[in-house]
C-alpha cells in the first residue's frame, strides 16, 4: 500500500523568498511520484515527475524536486517565488492500476 | 483537444435525490478516475477504471457507482444523496507506456453541495 504524507498544511512566504514543500512517502513498489498544482477553482495542473533517472527534476516555472530514496522523500523547491505561484500543492505516489495517492496538500501563500 | 470535461460545475442536491456526473476524455486513455476532495484531505479516490467494461472501487466507494462502456466517458452515480457527499468531485485520466512514462490528466471539478 502506498502513503504520502505532507508536513506543512500551509507555508506562508514573502514574494522572492526561498521555499521547501515537504513530502514524505511510503510505497511497496516502485516509486514512481509526482506534484501537482492546483490554482484557485481549478482542476490539478502536473507541476513536475519522477519516474526514474536523475533523482533532481525540473519544472519549467522554476521549481525543482529531489527524490530521496534513503529518506523516502520528495521535497518541492524554489529558490524565488512569485505571487503567481500562490496555490495549493499536492504530493503523490503512483501504485497499482496506475492510481495515485495523494498527499493533504500544502497552500502556498505568497505575500508582496 | 479538450482533455478531460466534467458536467455539471456546480449542483446543490437535496438529501435522497439522485445525479450523475457526466466525465469525457479525449484522449483516447486506457484509465480513469474519480476522486473526492475535501478541504485538508487531499483526494480521495472513489472508483477507478482500467479500461471500458471494467471497474473497481477505490478508497471511498461507498454511496457511489459507475459504469464504463466507452473508452471516452466515465459517469459517476450518486443514488441517495447525503450531506457527506458534499464535496468537489474530480475525474482523471491517465496513460502508461511500460514504466517510461505516465501523466494523469484533471477535469475542471463538480462543486457539489448536499442539503
Amino acid at each position: 500500500a502506498q502513503s504520502v504524507t505532507q508536513l506543512d498544511s500551509q507555508v506562508p512566504v514573502f514574494e522572492e523568498a526561498p521555499v521547501e514543500l515537504r513530502c514524505n512517502y511510503s510505497s511497496s513498489v516502485s516509486v514512481y511520484l509526482f506534484w501537482y498544482v492546483q490554482y484557485p477553482n481549478q482542476g490539478l495542473q502536473l507541476l513536475l515527475k519522477y519516474l526514474s533517472g536523475s533523482t533532481l527534476v525540473e519544472s519549467i516555472n522554476g521549481f525543482e524536486a529531489e527524490f530521496n530514496k534513503s529518506q523516502t522523500s520528495f521535497h518541492l523547491r524554489k529558490p524565488s517565488v512569485h505571487i503567481s505561484d500562490t496555490a495549493e500543492y499536492f504530493c503523490a505516489v503512483l501504485g497499482a492500476g496506475n492510481m495515485l495517492t495523494f498527499g493533504g496538500g500544502t497552500r502556498l501563500m505568497v505575500k508582496p | 483537444n479538450a482533455g478531460v470535461t466534467q458536467t455539471p460545475k456546480f449542483r446543490i442536491l437535496k438529501i435522497g435525490q439522485s445525479m450523475t456526473l457526466q466525465c469525457t476524455q479525449d484522449m483516447n486513455h486506457n484509465y480513469m478516475y474519480w476522486y473526492r476532495q475535501d478541504p485538508g484531505m487531499g483526494l480521495k479516490l472513489i472508483y477507478y477504471s482500467v479500461g471500458a467494461g471494467i471497474t473497481d472501487k477505490g478508497e471511498v466507494p461507498n454511496g457511489y457507482n459507475v459504469s464504463r462502456s466507452t473508452t471516452e466517458d466515465f459517469p459517476l452515480r450518486l443514488e441517495l444523496a447525503a450531506p457527506s457527499q458534499t464535496s468537489v468531485y474530480f475525474c482523471a485520466s491517465s496513460y502508461w507506456t511500460g514504466a517510461t512514462d505516465t501523466e494523469a490528466f484533471f477535469g475542471q471539478g463538480t462543486r457539489l453541495t448536499v442539503v
